[in-house]
């Protein structure tokens, strides 16, 4: 596609249920990030995958969130057991390498109540 | 560890004015490029410029300009002639490129600047 396209755009869950979050990155990008954006913060980063491999998970904030890339294109970031303090944006980006600019997607608003 | 700092939270100008957003890095790399992102309420982030570190002479694009100073770890942003438009909250990054031990694909960014012009 055109962009990074991120679905849904915005997701409400309650607490304890499992969430998955859709990102179809730039075609031919072969390294693609998850951001977290918290209210008033700047995007922090979550995982980043170079084809269908995580090379650098670091920024998971703990075993309930977990992110998929089985075909090397679109991603999948998965939260089991949700908290109300999951809610936040969650933002996309993918670059042709990893040493070009990420282009970012609208990201994914999340809400848990 | 890297870290960017934007000390203005809110900006608010009256169109036409230049406003000017400050950016103060840190990092142990000795290599590194510096990005500024602008977020408009629908949210996505969008791309303005890189900037390596080997550059230090200052950038025009149209009404932007960015003016990156090594030895003050400072990369300011100046709109000129703000409009209506501009309004939206901007974000100074940090990637370094490793040479320290960290990573060269992680973007560390500042809180974010937000910046209203009111006609």
């Amino acid at each position: 596609g055109a962009g990074v396209s991120q679905t849904p755009s915005n997701k409400v869950t309650e607490k304890g249920k499992y969430v998955e979050l859709r990102c179809d990155p730039i075609s031919g990008h072969t390294a693609l990030y998850w951001y977290r954006q918290s209210l008033g913060q700047g995007p922090e980063f979550l995982i980043y995958f170079q084809g269908t491999g995580a090379a650098d998970d670091s920024g998971l904030p703990n075993d309930r969130f977990f992110a998929v890339r089985p075909e090397g294109s679109v991603s999948t970031l998965k939260i089991q057991r949700t908290e109300r303090g999951d809610s936040a944006v969650y933002l996309c980006a993918s670059s042709s390498t990893a040493n070009t600019e990420a282009f970012f997607g609208q990201g994914t608003r999340l809400t848990v109540v | 560890a890297q870290k960017v700092t934007q000390a203005q939270t809110e900006i608010s100008v009256v169109e036409k004015e230049d406003v000017t957003l400050d950016c103060v890095y840190e990092t142990r790399d000795t290599t590194y490029y510096l990005f500024w992102y602008k977020q408009p309420p629908s949210g996505e982030l969008v791309f303005l410029i890189r900037r390596n570190s080997f550059d230090e002479q200052n950038e025009i694009s149209g009404r932007y300009s960015w003016n990156f100073q090594k030895s003050t770890s400072s990369f300011n942003f100046t709109i000129t002639a703000s409009q209506v438009v501009d309004s939206a909250v901007y974000f100074c990054a940090l990637r370094g490129m490793g040479n320290s031990g960290g990573s060269n694909y992680k973007l560390t960014f500042g809180k974010g600047t937000l910046l209203t012009v009111n006609p």
